[in-house]
């Protein structure tokens, strides 16, 4: 599985949108990008994944660069309930078994 | 609701003594996964199972024992071979190849 780097920590203001970069510079033609967060003491929650296509759900949007070596998500009106670490993960997902390689994330701090 | 519900949410064991961690999934699918978290750090695999009365070891199984004999459930038995099993474990399940995992919201084990 590709290699991703993320920002340590961010903040962002209630309310606005907050923009999570991720870069996976060394990215393969058949690895998804997905993003998950984790609130203190909980399992991570799936947030949302793509290929090449920007994608959005009810929850964010994730903005894949054309060369797919970068991407972002956007939680479009950030609450403070939306203060997690955010993970950024590459991986094929046509394996035997695709265990999920998590990084240090992005500390996302919502501010009131 | 459907999901994955772990048991207990804290759970404290002697020196010496065997425990089990529980993992039930509605959901109704058929990968299963336990993965160990450490302070600060990211997800590490223990043990997965694509069906029932079928698993593998992951990265650390050393210490660890599972079984599968429900398609709904997935106990993690962590026993006295494993000396450093203080951690937070998480439990996760998976339908299909391009679904992403679902976690539960982890037992954190610690020692007596």
């Amino acid at each position: 599985d590709a290699k991703t780097t993320q920002p340590t920590s961010m903040d962002c203001a209630e309310g606005r949108a907050a923009n999570l970069p991720c870069n996976h510079s060394t990215i393969s033609g058949n690895e998804y990008v997905y993003w998950y967060r984790q609130i203190h003491s909980q399992g991570p929650q799936y947030i949302i994944h793509g290929l090449k296509n920007n994608e959005t759900n009810e929850m964010a949007s994730l903005i894949i660069t054309e060369d797919r070596k970068s991407s972002t998500l956007i939680l479009p009106h950030a609450t403070l309930r939306d203060t997690a670490v955010y993970y950024c993960i590459v991986r094929v997902a046509m394996t035997s078994y695709d265990k999920v390689i998590f990084g240090p994330g992005t500390s996302l701090s919502v501010i009131p | 609701d459907g999901g994955i519900t772990q048991s207990p949410k804290y759970l404290f064991r002697k020196e010496g003594q065997n425990v089990t961690l529980s993992c039930e999934q509605n959901l109704n699918h058929d990968a299963m996964y336990w993965y160990r978290q450490d302070p600060g750090q990211g997800l590490r695999l223990i043990y997965y199972s694509q069906i029932v009365n079928d698993f593998q070891k992951g990265d650390i199984a050393e210490g660890y024992s599972v079984s599968r004999e429900k398609k709904e459930s997935f106990p993690l038995t962590v026993t006295s071979a494993q000396k450093n099993p203080t951690a937070f474990y998480l439990c996760a399940s998976r339908q299909g190849w391009l679904q992403p995992q679902h976690f539960g919201d982890g037992t954190r084990l610690s020692i007596l």
